[in-house]
């Protein structure tokens, strides 16, 4: 079975600032991993995923997340946060292959103060 | 990517009515649906997995009696929440699923029951 850790249900930086959001995963086989944001009121939005290949994943908006198996993780971060960033994060994972729900981690939200 | 579709968006309905939420799978054809729940601030815990002319499968403690669940095509699943009371009051979004490493979904049906 797979599982995500989110660490820290709120964090809060400053405008032009690194963003890291933290996700630890669990797995038994090779995962897919996910990053989404959600705006208030709003369904999902994917912001990256990893899935094979290049461990360094960009996504849209600034962001980008590392896949490292050796710490099972998968952080996301941007080199400096805008305003419009603010926002709830969730990392999710899932195996590979279709039929697989995605297991969320209990998500993140980020504020920006300027 | 792929577009789908919930409807309604929102809806406010009376305690002991029965509330219908469609899913849509406009772009691609979805053999497998997954339907999640999300109570505010929370993050998404999956309610069940639903297969094209077959039974919903259940996670545990969701009621497949109050929750019906029917995905008679593969671009229409329906969630129906039976005789709502105010604690279903959530958010419910779709996940269709493709069998590729992307994962697309809905853009959320909000329930308040009064």
């Amino acid at each position: 079975a797979q599982s995500v850790t989110q660490l820290g249900s709120h964090v809060s930086v400053s405008e032009g600032a690194l963003v890291l959001l933290r996700c630890n995963y669990s797995s038994s086989v090779p995962p897919y991993l996910f990053w989404y944001v959600q705006y208030p009121n709003q369904g999902l939005q994917l912001l990256l995923k990893y899935t094979t290949g290049a461990t360094l994943v960009k996504g849209i908006n600034g962001f980008e997340a590392e896949f490292k198996k050796s710490e099972t993780s998968f952080h996301l971060t941007k080199p400096s946060a805008h305003m419009s960033d603010a926002a709830e994060y969730f990392c999710a994972v899932s195996v590979r292959g279709g039929n697989t729900p995605l297991v969320f981690g209990k998500g993140t939200r980020l504020s920006v103060i300027a | 990517g792929a577009v789908v579709s919930q409807h309604p968006s929102w809806v406010i309905c009376k305690s002991g009515t029965s509330v219908k939420i469609e899913c849509r799978s406009l772009d691609f054809q979805a053999t497998t649906m997954f339907w999640y729940r999300q109570f505010p601030k929370q993050s998404l815990m999956l309610m069940a997995t639903s297969n094209e002319g077959s039974k919903a499968t259940y996670e545990q403690g969701v009621e497949k009696d109050k929750f019906l669940i029917n995905h008679a095509s593969l671009t229409l699943s329906t969630l129906t929440v039976t005789s709502a009371h105010p604690e279903d009051s959530s958010f419910y979004i779709c996940r269709p699923d493709y069998g590729q490493d992307t994962q697309y979904f809905g853009p959320g049906t909000r329930l308040t029951v009064l």
